[in-house]
Parts: C-alpha cells; sequence; structure tokens
C-alpha cells in the first residue's frame, strides 16, 4: 500500500457520460498529479495541485478538469466520454524528499476507465 | 519540442546478467532524473534520483549514471532476477513541477 487511495479502481460507461475520479494523496503530502496511461501513449501528464492551488498543467483536455479540496484529496472530472479516454488514470502525491532535495512521486493503484 | 526517448523494445535478458537501459532526451537541461518501476496494471514505483552533478548513482543491484553532455541516462539491473522483470520508465521535470516520463522498457529476466 503506497499511501495514496484512488477510487473507483474501475469504471465501465457509455460514451457521453461524465465520471468523477477521486484520490487521496498520502498523509502529509500537499501535491497531487493526476496522469492518463493508455496503451498507445504511455504516461500523460495531466495537470498539478499544490495544497489547494493548480500548479501545472500538461495536456489536458477541456472536457477534463480537477481540483483539490481543503483536506488535500483531490477529483478529476471527466466528461463528454469519448471511446478514446478509456485508460488506467493515476494520481501521485509528491514531497521533496530530504535524501534527493527533490520531488519525488507516490502513485496510487490507478481507476480503469473503459468507455463503450 | 522537448522529448524523453526510452527504447521501446522489451528487453530479454538471462537471469544473472546485466541489464541496461538508455534513456535519452533533447532539448532541455533537467537538474535531475530519476527512473521508476512499473508491473503490470499498477502504478510507478520510486526507484533512484540522480542529479545533474551526479555521474553515478547505485541502490543495491541498480545503478544509474547520467551524462549531460550527451543527454543520457543509463540504468543498469546487474545479477538481475526473474522478479526484476517490469517496465522501467525514466522521468525528467520539464518546466517546474511537470514530471514527464518516458514511455518505458520492459524488462524480461528469463531464469
Amino acid at each position: 500500500d503506497s499511501g495514496v487511495t484512488q477510487t473507483p479502481k474501475h469504471l465501465i460507461t457509455a460514451t457521453g457520460q461524465r465520471v468523477t475520479l477521486r484520490c487521496s494523496p498520502r498523509s502529509g503530502d500537499l501535491s497531487v498529479y493526476w496522469y492518463q496511461q493508455s496503451l498507445d501513449q504511455g504516461l500523460q501528464f495531466l495537470i498539478q495541485y499544490y495544497n489547494g492551488e493548480e500548479r501545472a498543467k500538461g495536456n489536458i483536455l477541456e472536457r477534463f478538469s480537477a481540483q483539490q479540496f481543503p483536506d488535500l484529496h483531490s477529483e478529476l472530472n471527466l466528461s463528454s466520454l469519448e471511446l478514446g479516454d478509456s485508460a488506467l488514470y493515476f494520481c501521485a502525491s509528491g514531497a521533496v524528499q530530504s535524501a534527493y532535495g527533490a520531488n519525488v512521486l507516490t502513485f496510487g493503484a490507478g481507476s480503469r476507465l473503459t468507455v463503450l | 519540442s522537448q522529448k524523453i526517448e526510452q527504447n521501446s523494445e522489451a528487453l530479454n535478458i538471462q537471469e544473472g546478467k546485466t541489464a541496461t537501459l538508455t534513456c535519452n532526451y533533447t532539448n532541455y537541461s533537467p537538474a535531475y532524473l530519476q527512473w521508476y518501476r512499473q508491473d503490470p496494471g499498477r502504478g510507478p514505483v520510486f526507484l533512484l534520483l540522480i542529479r545533474e552533478n551526479e555521474k553515478e548513482k547505485r541502490k543495491e543491484r541498480l545503478k544509474v549514471t547520467f551524462d549531460t553532455t550527451l543527454k543520457q541516462s543509463l540504468f543498469h539491473i546487474t545479477a538481475s532476477q526473474p522478479a526484476d522483470s517490469a517496465t522501467y520508465l525514466c522521468a525528467l521535470a520539464l518546466g517546474g513541477n511537470k514530471l514527464t516520463f518516458g514511455g518505458g522498457t520492459r524488462v524480461l529476466v528469463k531464469p
């Protein structure tokens, strides 16, 4: 158990629908990162939050949005779903590790989204 | 544009041999580079970080080198074991905290 909790583990839905993925970071970590991993695209950075504020943005589609709440959990909202959105969605929490003096990520187990 | 490239071809290796993986990047000068391991259907797990001023870093049977002139990192697994079979990803912070991953190289260690 990495300490990063993601729900749901699996989700099957239809095109055009909207889903919400949830992530609780490791205790004490203020940063949350979202990644999408599909077979042909590898691990793609979507967005990062730090203590409730958006810090970095990747190639996140306009149909996708995210937020981080005061209790530091984060949600990734995916709307108007298309077949191509089927993927594993990972959340990671980041912390500067004193041994390295740099941000290292701890990933959750992922949420597998299937759009039919 | 900035790119991180890893050999997409799987690496098949005999148990006990050394596996060597390559990570090349372009159009960027990162302060550090990270390596992660990913098992099928699971999230990546952090292994090692090497800074731009470090030539080599070791952790147990793992060794990472970083050549900022060649813009390349090598990742070695010595005395490989079947349990080392996984996909290995390199990652760079491209622009602040945007940790970007290469496509990964799958390693299969045969007994």
